[in-house]
């Protein structure tokens, strides 16, 4: 039981170039999260979904966009980096609400554009 | 908005009790929760409370909910190097979906 993977660990990419990122999980989780992580910023949402095949958009889903073709994975794409999407990425799943149910978080993506 | 609030540092001598304040504003928060987030590493749920308690304890853990002030503190006992970390309080949203607001992290330095 691996839990939440994502690939790539680091990434340097240059201004205007795509990516996707890759977040994976095994515990059969309904909801899945991508969030970016600042210094002295927290954690901020990006985009989540709720099942296969459906997205929404979070607190901060701009330049970005995500899909959820299976349920198990959910990507998370950069068609045109740019120097403000530097951070460090979060991928998490939880079970449906109805409870205190935990987010578990990947080890997260270095992201570096310059 | 709803929004999260924690100081940014804490330092404290091994073996004495941390204290990590938090403030938030989303009254209907259903559960706030603290998160562990060592170097190099995703978060990790520490704890958890209802936002019908006062308090919970959890072995060194110790969780108060001051609902009217709306003030949740995490306090750690008998403070080990191993507890160094940045600890987020995250509150639920209303808009549902176990989404989570999270404030800014509190780096705790443990010396000896």
């Amino acid at each position: 039981n691996a839990g939440v993977t994502q690939t790539p660990k680091f990434r340097v990419l240059k201004t205007g170039q795509s990516m996707t990122l890759l977040c994976a999980q095994d515990m059969n989780h309904e909801y899945m999260y991508w969030y970016r992580q600042d210094p002295g910023m927290g954690l901020r949402l990006i985009h989540y979904s709720v099942g296969e095949g459906t997205t929404a958009k979070g607190e901060v889903p701009d330049g970005y966009n995500v899909s959820r073709l299976k349920k198990q994975n959910f990507l998370l794409g950069l068609e045109s980096a740019a120097p403000s999407q530097t951070s460090v990425y979060f991928c998490a799943s939880s079970p449906p609400a109805g409870g205190p149910h935990e987010q578990y978080f990947g080890p997260g993506t270095r992201l570096t554009v310059t | 908005g709803e929004d999260v609030e924690q100081s940014l540092f804490l330092s404290v001598r091994e073996g004495d009790s941390s204290v990590i304040n938090c403030t938030y504003t989303d009254s209907s928060s259903t559960y706030l929760y603290w998160y562990k987030q060592e170097p190099g590493a995703g978060l990790q749920l520490l704890t958890y409370i209802f936002s019908n308690m006062d308090m919970k304890q959890d072995q060194r853990l110790t969780v108060l909910l001051n609902k009217k002030d709306k003030h949740l503190s995490l306090r750690i006992a008998d403070t080990q190097t191993g507890d160094s970390a940045i600890y987020f309080c995250a509150e639920t949203t209303s808009g549902g979906y176990n989404k989570l607001i999270f404030g800014a992290g509190t780096r705790l330095a443990v010396h000896p």
